[in-house]
């Protein structure tokens, strides 16, 4: 059964910290993204990867980072956390593009900045 | 970038009552996949349709690619059918999915 595990379901950090949001994939996948969730937006995209160590941002990477040091592993770092980033944020994988090409969605890290 | 739009935002059904759901795009796209969010955040491919018609039970999806848009057909809805449901495109050229802002489903029994 394929997998998108995300470290943490729920987190909640005070404004100012520093905060990681891990993903693993046991896919074997060449690419991977980061979501941000909010109500009446659907789901916008932060940050993807197409290989270990390549990024590209998305249409909202202001005030994330990302990192992908091995293939199954791409995280998302929040620098200096504000409130403005309390969200659902989702992970997701794929293979290359092609034709029935599907992507695979974690469950999910609610995240409270305070 | 490429719009998505989704209508309607909010849908109320009861049981057994047959819904659609729209999404309009406005840009040709090489892939086109509904989604459905669960309660619990969890979200699950439904149809992969860049264009054409497909089923799978009590759900079907058509797709005018020439025209810009997609249909996800709800028959006999079941109270197991609410949560979100999203269409998102990639266009040509693209790796990433762009997603609408969803259909919010609440079939009550």
């Amino acid at each position: 059964d394929v997998k998108v595990t995300q470290s943490s379901r729920y987190l909640v950090k005070r404004t100012g910290e520093k905060v990681f949001l891990e993903c693993v994939q046991d896919m074997d996948h060449e690419n991977m993204f980061w979501y941000r969730q909010d109500p009446g937006l659907g789901l916008r995209l932060i940050y993807f990867s197409y290989d270990v160590k390549m990024k590209e941002k998305g249409d909202i990477p202001e005030g994330y980072s990302v990192s992908r040091e091995k293939k199954e592993r791409f995280s998302l770092i929040l620098e200096s956390a504000s409130t403005n980033q309390t969200s659902m944020y989702l992970c997701a994988s794929s293979s290359l593009p092609g034709d029935g090409n599907t992507i695979y969605f974690g469950e999910g890290s609610w995240l409270t900045v305070v | 970038g490429i719009q998505v739009e989704q209508s309607p935002p909010d849908l109320i059904l009861q049981e057994g009552a047959n819904s659609t759901l729209r999404c309009n795009f406005s840009d040709s796209v090489n892939n086109l996949q509904w989604f459905h969010q669960n309660p619990w955040g969890q979200l699950i491919n439904l149809f992969y349709i860049p264009s054409g018609t497909k089923q799978n039970g009590r759900l079907s999806a058509t797709t005018v690619a020439t025209e810009r848009y997609s249909l996800l057909y709800i028959s006999s809805s079941q109270t197991t059918d609410s949560g979100v449901y999203f269409c998102a495109v990639r266009r040509t050229g693209r790796r990433a999915l762009t997603f609408g802002s969803g259909t919010r489903l609440q079939v009550q029994p």
